[in-house]
């Protein structure tokens, strides 16, 4: 089945610092890429979905300017926290789509601890 | 708005068998996915379901009433590694994932 990877797979930061994840398809081109938001025991929260080649949809509520997402190629989006906070701390999960992206795979997530 | 309700905790002995409802509404339906993601893990797939009926997959199966704007998720013969949380989503007419907030199910010895 289709692959993706995430990197890192947990960091801690300080406050005020900028941590930037990595999604990658490994084994197809994915079209569209999503990132979402997971905090301890509640539900997947889509933070943005992403084409490549174009600009970021972003969910209402987050920050454009905070989570920049770059999806420069058909294998690769990233997402900036850019002065993280303490309460940015969460599980972000990233997910890919080809084609009709029916489907979507996922990434196995990344552990942010911001001190 | 659009919603997807499900039960927020579950709990089923091991070997029986449980089955984890849902019910959706949304803007559009094209497709049903049940996921299941263990405590510090991303969601793992289960199943999709696009036309009404059941489809089975080992000891998992899944229904579909798009009339009802209903599904459920049926486990058999309880293992203690199915502790886990079963996500329910539905794509909607953008072909984006609505979620539900998951069901978490305990399985006891």
């Amino acid at each position: 089945g289709a692959v993706v990877s995430q990197h890192p797979s947990r960091v801690i930061c300080k406050s005020g610092t900028s941590v930037k994840i990595e999604c990658r398809s490994l084994d197809f081109q994915a079209t569209t890429m999503f990132w979402y938001r997971q905090f301890p025991k509640q539900s997947l929260m889509l933070m943005a979905t992403s084409n490549e080649g174009s600009k970021a949809t972003y969910e209402q509520g987050v920050e454009k300017d905070k989570f920049l997402i770059n999806h420069a190629s058909l294998t690769l989006s990233t997402l900036t926290v850019t002065s993280a906070h303490p309460e940015d701390s969460s599980f972000y999960i990233c997910s890919a789509a080809a084609g009709d992206h029916n489907e979507q795979f996922f990434g196995p997530g990344t552990r942010l601890t911001v001190l | 708005g659009q919603n997807i309700d499900q039960p927020t905790e579950m709990t089923a002995t091991e070997g029986a068998i449980v089955q984890i409802n849902c019910t959706y509404q949304t803007s559009g339906f094209n497709g049903l996915f049940w996921y299941q993601q263990h405590a510090g893990e991303a969601p793992t797939f289960l199943s999709y379901n696009v036309l009404d009926g059941l489809e089975e997959k080992g000891r998992f199966s899944s229904f579909l009433s798009r009339s009802k704007g209903y599904s459920y998720l049926l486990l058999k013969e309880l293992q203690m590694k199915d502790s886990a949380s079963y996500l329910c989503a539905v794509t909607d007419s953008n072909y984006q994932l609505i979620w539900g907030a998951g069901t978490k199910l305990i399985i006891k010895p």
